[in-house]
């Protein structure tokens, strides 16, 4: 079974600042995708970037980036230049590539809170 | 807009009852997931249905049931409803298997409560 943790319960950061979500997680395979996932109060999950295990290269979506250590089982999210609409729960996420029954199935961490300071 | 909606947005309900609760996908997904969010925790995986048969399920008692429709709509069911099922309970749906695509999109969750 896979795991994932999310060390930070709460952070925050000044508003235009930088700021880095750690993750870990825990798996056998050697092929998954990984997420992190935005969930404001409106409570509905929002993707925010996706990486796949095979790809070196970290994935990057505008303010958003990653950065994936496969050997250390690790997954950062950074986000630059942070705006108030940042402030949400965000939840890392891990799905194995595999095809059978289940997949498509995400396990997530338990979330760390951040909040955008003005 | 992502296109999936769920229903009721509250509902209360008392310990033994049964509830229904449901989840229209967005057009073109035929996977459907649903999780169980406890206040302070992330989602949980209860069960996944694809083509309206169930594929794959998490560590969730019988009690917990779902189906799917023609349609690709879902409902979740629980019976002999327990004060700890009190959660965010959260459908999300995918394209599923056609063209591997990972991306889950998540309805805003029903917010469940027992008493």
């Amino acid at each position: 079974a896979q795991t994932v943790t999310q060390s930070q319960p709460e952070m925050s950061v000044q508003e235009a600042e930088t700021v880095t979500l750690s993750c870990t997680y825990d798996t056998s395979e050697s092929n998954y995708y990984l997420f992190w996932y935005k969930q404001p109060p409106s409570r509905q999950m929002i993707l925010v970037i996706r990486q796949e295990a095979y790809k070196q290269q970290n994935a990057t979506e505008n303010r958003f980036s990653v950065n994936f250590q496969k050997a250390a089982k690790s997954f950062s999210l950074k986000i630059s230049d942070s705006q108030l609409g940042d402030t949400a729960m965000y939840f890392c996420a891990f799905m194995s590539a595999y095809s059978g029954a289940g997949s498509y199935q995400l396990t997530f961490g338990k979330g760390t809170k951040l909040s955008v300071i003005p | 807009e992502t296109g999936v909606t769920q229903s009721p947005t509250h509902l209360i309900k008392t310990r033994g009852q049964q509830v229904t609760l449901r989840c229209s996908s967005q057009s073109g997904h035929n996977t459907v997931s649903w999780y169980q969010q406890a206040l302070g925790q992330g989602p949980q995986f209860i069960f996944q249905y694809y083509r309206e048969e169930e594929n794959g399920r998490g560590n969730f008692p019988p009690r917990f049931s779902g189906l799917q429709f023609p349609n690709y709509s879902s409902e979740l069911n629980v019976n002999a409803l327990e004060l700890d099922d009190s959660a965010l309970y959260l459908c999300a749906s995918s394209r599923g298997r056609e063209g591997r695509n990972t991306e889950a999109f998540f309805g805003q969750g029903t917010r469940l409560t027992v008493v």
